[in-house]
Parts: structure tokens; sequence; C-alpha cells
């Protein structure tokens, strides 16, 4: 069955690294996402991931994938006081269009 | 253009009154999405739409009635709502094509409703 899971609530200084972790259970995910929703907002898609790739970089995000055990972290560098949102993970398994969302972290920067 | 717009941003009624949701895409996308959204939850699906077919119902209450009038456009139509329905509603559109594929889907900036 499907279950995607994340820590709650993760807090860092302005200018470290954040990394938001996801574990996930079904083995024929195909695609992993990362979203950021702001306050009052809709998602924002952030990135994505293939289910063949360890390892995604994208400007301040680095995505990485851990098959075996179903483990997906978005590393953010240099995080900035923008970066304050909740980041959800999703996992698309194949032959479904349906998305599965992980519960949500909530990343909080001080400055 | 990535952009996906909903209409109105807010919306309170009453349990008796009957309003819509709208949601429109220029991205070429055949298919349309609406999740709900409680308040500190992830979004859940409601509907999907796929070449204006209705492909996904979730198991919606009746009170909640989508419509695909086009391409382009997803309603949300809105009759006898409990204030338990009070939440933000999502739509999102991605491309539709047979194979692989990662068919992101886009997100509007939701309905924010509030059921009296």
């Amino acid at each position: 069955g499907e279950d995607v899971e994340q820590s709650l609530f993760l807090s860092v200084r302005e200018g470290d690294s954040s990394v938001i972790n996801c574990t996930y259970t079904d083995s024929s995910s195909t695609y992993l996402y990362w979203y950021k929703q702001e306050p009052g907002a809709g998602l924002q898609l952030l990135t994505y991931i293939f289910s063949n790739m360890d390892m995604k970089q994208d400007q301040r995000l680095t995505v990485l994938l851990n098959k075996k055990d179903k483990h997906l972290s978005l590393r953010i560098a240099d995080t900035q006081t923008g970066d304050s949102a909740i980041y959800f993970c999703a996992e698309r398994v194949t032959g479904r269009r349906a998305l599965t969302f992980g519960s949500g972290t909530r990343l909080q920067v001080q400055p | 253009d990535t952009e996906v717009t909903q209409t109105p941003k807010h919306l309170v009624m009453g349990m008796t009154n009957k309003k819509s949701l709208k949601c429109e895409q220029h991205m070429g996308h055949r298919a349309m999405y609406w999740y709900k959204q409680k308040a500190k939850k992830p979004p859940e699906l409601m509907f999907v739409y796929s070449y204006e077919k209705l492909s996904i119902n979730e198991s919606v209450p009746s009170r909640f009635s989508p419509e695909c009038p086009n391409s382009s456009l997803l309603n949300l139509h809105l009759h006898a709502l409990q204030p338990e329905d009070s939440a933000l509603y999502l739509c999102a559109s991605s491309q539709e094509r047979g194979g692989a594929g990662p068919k992101e889907q886009f997100f509007g900036p939701g309905t924010r409703l509030t059921v009296l």
C-alpha cells in the first residue's frame, strides 16, 4: 500500500543547510516530487526525481533517493528566510495519476 | 506560462447556498484535478478529469459536483455543504500522454472556502 511519512518540523539558522526527509512504502513508485507551500498559498513544484536515479541537483536543491531503503531527502543549501514554508514529498505509483502526499514538514528559518 | 488560476480566492457560504469554484490553465494540459486540503494536512485528491472526462472520483459526496466544460476549464459546483467542508480547495493540471514521464502536477493558489 501507499504511505508517505515525513517529520513534522525542522528549524535551521539562515545560511545553514536544511535536510528534509521522507520515507515511502510503495516500491512501484516511479516519480517522487517535492512541493513547497507557503501560508495561505497553493503548492509550488520544486523538483522531482525518477525512481531509477540516485541524485538530482537543481541550483540550491539536492534530492537524494535511496530506493533500497525507500528514503527520499531534500537538501536546501544556504537556507534563506524565504525558504520558510511547509514542504511536502509526494509519490506517484506506476499506472496511477494520483499523488500520495506526505504529511508535510514545516521548515522554520531563523535569522 | 505555467500558471493555474483559481477564482474566487476566498468564499463564504451558508449551508443552503449554491456556489461554484473555477479553475483555468493554458498549458495545454489534458488532465485536471481537484484536491481538498484541511489545515495542517496534506492535500487529498477528490476528482481527476482526463480529456474532459471524469476518470477518478475518490468517493466524494454528491454535494460536490465537478464539471470540465473544455480542456482549459474546471469547475466545482457546491450545494448544501456542511461546516466540515470548510477547507482550501486546490486545482491542479498535468500533461496527459501515454508512456512514461514525470507528469508533474501544477497547482493553483486555491480557494479558501468557509461554510457557515
